[in-house]
């Protein structure tokens, strides 16, 4: 099982970029990471997935080193409704792949 | 049409009811899921649904009974809950089981008095 490892918590301010690292150092394979984003009392929002290398869209960025052991899912110029639990999952399509870890929870400051 | 939609928003019941939750997509996915969420914590996966068979099952105790009578729908009967079910219950879909993006409704709030 392909436990992951992020932060308790972050701090940031607004214009800053942000960088979450999620360690998964037993990732398998045919693994895929994802992040997700969760506002209080709001369902998880996808937010990228990946398999290697560098992923991009609209809203950021997904670094995955050579060996895939980390992942760092970065954000650009936060603001304060980036203020949210981000969580890293990491599978292959069973069960492992849809469980959470204990998320990260990151303050976005004025 | 992007969203999941769930039903009831907020349900309060007493340990000897009988109740349901109710989700519904329709976005053409096959798999549905259910997690259950406590307050500051990750969610939880309960069920997979794949093609409208149960495909996981976390353990959940019986007192929670899943249901999925089409593609669009999924639906998770409660019974004899006890104080510690209270959670918000999260129904998700994607296109296929462990396939890309997890889209998930805004959950039903679960109170057991």
């Amino acid at each position: 099982l392909a436990k992951t490892t992020q932060p308790i918590s972050m701090d940031s301010y607004e214009g800053q970029e942000v960088n979450i690292t999620c360690s998964h150092n037993n990732i398998a394979t045919n693994d895929y990471i994802t992040w997700y984003q969760q506002f209080p009392s709001q369902g998880p929002r996808f937010i990228i997935q990946g398999y290697k290398t560098k992923v991009t869209n609209e809203v950021a960025s997904l670094f995955i080193p050579a060996d895939r052991k980390s992942s760092t899912l970065s954000l650009p110029r936060v603001s304060l409704s980036d203020t949210a639990v981000y969580y890293c999952l990491v599978g292959d399509g069973s069960a492992r792949q849809l469980t959470f870890g204990s998320g990260t929870q990151l303050t976005v400051l004025p | 049409d992007t969203e999941v939609t769930q039903t009831p928003k907020h349900l309060v019941m007493g340990m000897t009811n009988k109740k349901s939750l109710k989700c519904e997509q329709h976005m053409g996915h096959r798999a549905m899921y259910w997690y259950k969420q406590k307050a500051k914590k990750p969610p939880e996966l309960m069920f997979v649904y794949s093609y409208e068979k149960l495909s996981i099952n976390e353990s959940v105790p019986s007192r929670f009974s899943p249901e999925c009578p089409n593609s669009s729908l999924l639906n998770l009967h409660l019974h004899a809950l006890q104080p510690e079910d209270s959670a918000l219950y999260l129904c998700a879909s994607s296109q296929g089981q462990g396939a890309g993006e997890l889209f998930f409704g805004e959950g039903s709030r679960l109170t057991v008095l």
